[in-house]
């Protein structure tokens, strides 16, 4: 079975400028959810979805949004780009929410840097 | 609210030494813990979850972790390091209801030394 894919896996983009990341989830999974990860902050949660429904949703500012489509993909958006923006973006999928039997799977990532 | 602590932000040990990486953690509600790996340029994959039952976890690669409700620890070991466990190693933790997203540590760094 595939994993979680992301495309693209680089991205450099100029400040002011926006991006759109692409996630598919395994097969039959129907929740995603998305990660920044950068070296000071670590590992934070952007927002989940399931079912084209956004469950959950960290503490970022509006500029970052996102969206599930009726096969599971998802798409996460970010406008205005700034150079605190560069990180690389996680997304993991599980067959439903809630981690207990369904754990979080990763894909490997989308590496976007703001310059 | 759920939060981690990771003490120690990178570990060395020597091949064949007992790998002990700690993590803490806070919970107003009982909690699922997990521990991740991610190794470079790679997304996290899972190696042990706790839910219920039994605390002490098995999980891939010859890694455990027991969870202590009195302590709020849930410690991941290997008996005997491996060059290949060296990788960053993410603790972390949810409420048991489900509703609320994976909160993570912010890692602790495993060097393998030969």
């Amino acid at each position: 079975k595939a994993g979680v894919t992301q495309t693209p896996r680089y991205l450099i983009k100029t400040r002011g400028q926006q991006v759109t990341l692409s996630c598919s989830p395994i097969s039959g999974h129907r929740s995603v959810s998305w990660y920044q990860q950068t070296p000071g902050q670590g590992l934070q949660f952007l927002f989940e979805y399931f079912s084209e429904t956004q469950r959950n949703k960290g503490n970022f500012p509006g500029r970052f949004s996102g969206r599930q489509f009726s096969n599971s993909r998802s798409e996460m958006n970010v406008s205005t780009l700034e150079l605190g923006d560069s990180a690389l973006y996680l997304c993991a999928s599980s067959l439903a929410p809630g981690q207990g039997n369904s754990p979080l799977h990763f894909g490997n990532g989308t590496r976007l840097t703001v310059t | 609210a759920q939060s981690v602590t990771q003490l120690g932000s990178h570990v060395s040990v020597s091949e064949g030494a007992l790998v002990l990486l700690r993590c803490n953690y806070s919970s107003s509600v009982p909690p699922y813990l997990f521990w991740y790996v991610q190794y470079p340029n790679q997304g996290l994959q899972l190696l042990l979850k706790y839910t219920t039952g039994a605390t002490l976890v098995k999980g891939i690669n010859g890694f455990e972790a027991e969870f202590k409700k009195s302590e709020t620890s849930f410690h991941l070991t290997k008996p005997s390091a491996h060059m290949s466990d060296a990788a960053e190693y993410f603790c972390a933790v949810t409420a048991n209801s489900g509703n609320t997203p994976l909160v993570f540590g912010k890692g602790t760094r495993l060097s393998v030394i030969a």
